[in-house]
């Protein structure tokens, strides 16, 4: 499986407040998938990215694919607190063997 | 979420003991994987397995072994626990458009 280093470890936000995590690779990427895991959880499939430039939207969840397939960021826009958790991001498809970055942990003050 | 239980969910063990992880899925996926979760480490991959009696390494698989002699089944092996092996153990299934699923977790103690 591919490597990836994500940024930033930890993100501390106001409720309201945007917040983006990135997911950067030296290699170019066939696909990536993004995962949530809540305190205590399991990680959550949220979307798997296939095209360079791909843009795809969850309500206030924007995840992009960067043109070169090397990059990829989620993006909250006026985070609630019912976002909090760690997103992970994974290089792969379906059936490979995922390696996960190692994760931003989000937490939003009321 | 799709049919995938851990057990135990919590143990506690002594170092030197072998102790066993059970991962169960009801729905006949050809693919599954274990990992550990530390703190500052994330995930890593122990092993996995692409079908019956098809298993492989991952990144930190010393000390655990697996077996998978029935679809449904994949089971985690410490032939010895040490302390470092300490950590919450998830295993996972992969289902085609929609990533892998996730257990509950075992949460395993070494003392």
């Amino acid at each position: 499986g591919q490597q990836v280093m994500q940024i930033p470890q930890y993100q501390h936000v106001q409720e309201g407040e945007d917040f983006t995590t990135y997911c950067n690779s030296s290699t170019t990427l066939s696909n990536i998938q993004w995962y949530k895991q809540r305190p205590g959880g399991h990680p959550v499939f949220l979307i798997q990215l296939v095209k360079s430039g791909e843009v795809k939207k969850q309500k206030r969840l924007t995840f992009q694919f960067g043109e070169a397939k090397k990059n990829s960021s989620l993006h909250i826009t006026a985070t609630q607190t019912t976002d909090v958790g760690t997103y992970f991001c994974a290089p792969g498809s379906n059936t490979d063997k995922l390696i996960f970055g190692t994760g931003t942990r989000l937490q939003v003050f009321p | 979420d799709a049919g995938i239980t851990q057990s135990p969910r919590h143990k506690v063990t002594e170092t030197g003991t072998p102790v066993t992880l059970r991962c169960h899925q009801t729905e006949n996926h050809r693919y599954m994987y274990w990992y550990r979760q530390d703190p500052g480490h994330g995930l890593r991959l122990i092993h996995y397995s692409y079908g019956v009696k098809d298993t492989d390494k991952g990144e930190v698989s010393d000390g655990y072994s697996v077996s998978r002699s029935k679809t449904e089944d994949f089971l985690l092996t410490l032939e010895s626990a040490t302390s470092s092996q300490t950590s919450v153990y998830f295993c996972a299934i992969a289902q085609l458009n929609y990533g892998y699923t996730f257990g509950s977790g075992t949460r395993l103690t070494v003392v």
